[in-house]
């Protein structure tokens, strides 16, 4: 079945600085991969998606890149803010399964002052 | 305001006594689902629903129940709780679910079966 995995579990860095947020995806068959941050004790929040045709998003201030050779996923914060503190999960989503989003196992960004 | 309402949202219990977690959405979606998380292992989908009178198995639906007789419900029921169903649980929504991946989550609902 699909696994998705998050290649660090914890990410500090400087406020202003870029962040990185990495994940490795198993099925090549996923059609949506999303992304989303977790604040303590809050539900996940939807940041941004992209379709599995594609390779590069864009919303305010990140930016989702898709390579789909390597299977793999990752999410740019530009100018990394406190409020960007959080876990962040990535997700698959692939159709013909029933609609099924799969979860990685998430990375806790940390944002220094 | 739109929002996904669980209740409880803290519970302790005992091995083997039901109980129920409510789910609500206010955004009249087709799609509701409910995860359980745990430290480091992500969030598992334990059951979802298309729409209303239509539920299917996620990846981990031992030990609990679902129903779907109103769009805006989605009660999950353990009918006789143990202790490794103790967990961080949230249940989600989405108007359609096959565009895209996006969920509305609630607040989560933190249950200890002891």
């Amino acid at each position: 079945g699909e696994s998705v995995g998050l290649h660090l579990p914890t990410l500090s860095v400087q406020e202003g600085d870029n962040s990185i947020i990495n994940c490795a995806y198993s099925n090549s068959a996923s059609d949506y991969f999303i992304w989303y941050k977790q604040e303590s004790g809050k539900g996940p929040q939807f940041i941004i998606d992209i379709r599995s045709n594609m390779d590069k998003r864009q919303g305010q201030r990140v930016t989702v890149l898709l390579n789909k050779t390597v299977k793999h996923l990752s999410l740019q914060i530009a100018a990394t803010q406190p409020g960007d503190s959080a876990v962040y999960f990535c997700a698959a989503l692939t159709w013909n399964a029933g609609n099924m989003l799969t979860f990685g196992g998430g990375t806790r960004l940390m944002v220094k002052p | 305001e739109a929002q996904v309402t669980q209740n409880p949202r803290y519970l302790i219990t005992v091995t083997g006594k039901k109980l129920t977690v409510t789910c609500s959405q206010n955004m009249n979606h087709e799609y509701m689902s409910w995860y359980r998380q745990d430290p480091g292992l992500g969030l598992r989908q334990i059951y979802y629903s298309m729409n209303v009178e239509v539920t299917d198995k996620g990846d981990v639906p031992e030990g609990y129940k679902v129903s779907r007789k109103e769009k805006r419900n989605f009660p999950l029921i353990l009918e006789s709780p143990s202790p490794n169903q103790t967990s961080l649980y949230f249940c989600a929504s989405s108007p359609y679910l096959s565009n895209t991946g996006e969920l509305f989550f609630g607040e989560g609902s933190r249950l200890t079966v002891l």
